[in-house]
């Protein structure tokens, strides 16, 4: 079965670092575009930052210079390491698999496969 | 990047057709075929029901279209059933390599 299970969230004090595990099973990581994706408690979708397959990376402006996205191919796990945290990061966050090809058309922002999300609170 | 702009709400009554539009600028919708949209029930992850501004994934309703025309993507769903009632957002590739979420739309089946 295709699926994503996020891991890590908890309650962390302004200014602290948490990182988050997203963990899939029936496809690779590593050959696909992976992408996080918060929702802060009430509030509407907000993207925060894609690995291609290739190794680019890319970043919202909110998170950039504070969260760094990376994967661990040997595990088959896409991580999302968090630093300098704000009240304003409080959110469930989502990892997802970005579709890059379809049919061998090339396509972008398709999120297809969707993790359950993990609470993270920052708060003192 | 600001966030791409959605209607707060829309309602129909079942058997209607309601449609949701998404405004964005030449910098993301204007300026790809690569717009997303996804249905949220309350406490569950998103769920893609088209992608490139047309394309429905399999195993999704073909009640369920959408369409482009300049900086405007919409969201068209027909026949409306009750299980349709749920947060509808859309998303789009922009220009930077980001990709941005329109602020979400409450649909409510009266």
């Amino acid at each position: 079965e295709v699926q994503l299970v996020e891991t890590g969230g908890g309650l962390i004090q302004p200014g602290g670092s948490l990182r988050l595990s997203c963990a899939a099973s029936g496809f690779t990581v590593s050959t696909n575009y992976m992408s996080w994706v918060r929702q802060a408690p009430g509030k509407g979708l907000e993207w925060v930052s894609v690995i291609y397959s290739g190794g680019s990376i890319y970043y919202a402006d909110s998170v950039k210079g504070r969260f760094t996205i990376s994967r661990d191919n040997s595990k088959n796990t896409l991580f999302l390491q968090m630093n300098s945290l704000r009240a304003e990061d409080t959110a469930v966050y989502y990892c997802a698999r970005e579709l890059s090809m379809v049919r061998g058309v090339i396509t972008r922002a398709a999120f297809d496969i969707w993790g359950p999300g993990t609470m993270v609170t920052v708060s003192s | 990047q600001s966030a791409l702009t959605q209607p707060a709400s829309v309602s129909g009554s079942p058997g209607q057709s309601v449609t949701i539009s998404c405004t964005g600028t030449s910098s993301d919708i204007g300026g790809y075929n690569y717009v997303s949209w996804y249905q949220q029930h309350p406490g569950k992850a998103p769920k893609l029901m088209i992608y490139d501004v047309s394309h429905r994934p399999s195993g999704v309703s073909n009640r369920f279209s959408g369409s482009k025309s300049g900086n405007t993507a919409s969201l068209t769903i027909s026949g409306l059933q009750a299980e349709d009632e749920a947060d509808y957002y859309c998303n789009s590739y922009t220009t930077s390599t980001t990709r941005v979420f329109g602020g979400g739309t409450k649909l409510t089946v009266l």
